[in-house]
């Protein structure tokens, strides 16, 4: 079965830093799609970057973006020049390539920016 | 936010008595999801929809029923709501075969 495993329960980012936070899943597919998604304490889930596994090409978005390790099943997220705004539970999530398209979410990691 | 409303917002209930939630999207897309939120869990599956009357069970879907009667649409509805359900649920929805999940706003419930 899927899995995606988010193994750091919290981090710490001083303010203007760069921080990587983890994501490891499990799947015996080739084609899928992963995804990082920020909650910040309003509750509103936000899209902050996605990877079509097919693609060798790290996605970028600003400050944001990913190292894709496809054969390790890795998908880090790291934040550059970390921002007072970019304080959230970040989860990680895949999304199955066909059927029924469900997505599967990791546990979450709470980022804490420090001024 | 795709067009997604969620109904209500927040829910204070007594254990035992059922409970409906709702999504309602204003896009006719297919694919619809609810999860819940707690701590340390993340954001588990309770029941997903693939259409019109098309509907499929999560991994917690144990409690929990849901109906889609009309494509903008689906209900999930605790059956006889215990302290254990207390949440937030969430639904979403997919655009396209290729995109993100959107989410609604989310729905505390309590179950007292």
């Amino acid at each position: 079965a899927q899995t995606v495993t988010q193994s750091q329960p919290e981090m710490s980012v001083q303010e203007a830093e760069t921080v990587t936070l983890s994501c490891t899943y499990d799947t015996s597919e080739s084609d899928y799609y992963l995804f990082w998604y920020k909650q910040p304490p309003s509750r509103q889930m936000i899209l902050v970057i996605r990877q079509e596994a097919y693609k060798q090409q790290n996605a970028t978005e600003n400050r944001f973006s990913v190292n894709f390790q496809k054969a390790a099943k890795s998908f880090s997220l790291k934040i550059s020049d970390s921002q007072l705004g970019d304080a959230a539970m970040y989860f990680c999530a895949y999304r199955f390539p066909s059927g029924t398209y469900k997505y599967i979410f990791g546990t979450g990691t709470r980022l804490k920016v420090l001024a | 936010d795709a067009g997604i409303t969620q109904s209500p917002r927040h829910k204070v209930t007594e254990t035992g008595t059922p409970v409906t939630l709702r999504c309602h999207q204003t896009e006719n897309h297919r694919y619809m999801y609810w999860y819940r939120q707690d701590p340390g869990h993340g954001l588990r599956l309770i029941h997903y929809s693939y259409g019109v009357k098309d509907t499929d069970k999560g991994e917690v879907s144990d409690g929990y029923s849901v109906s889609r009667s009309k494509t903008e649409d689906f209900l999930l509805t605790l059956e006889s709501a215990t302290s254990s359900q207390t949440s937030v649920y969430f639904c979403a929805i997919s655009v396209g075969e290729n995109t993100e999940a959107f989410f609604g706003q989310g729905t505390r419930l309590t179950v007292v």
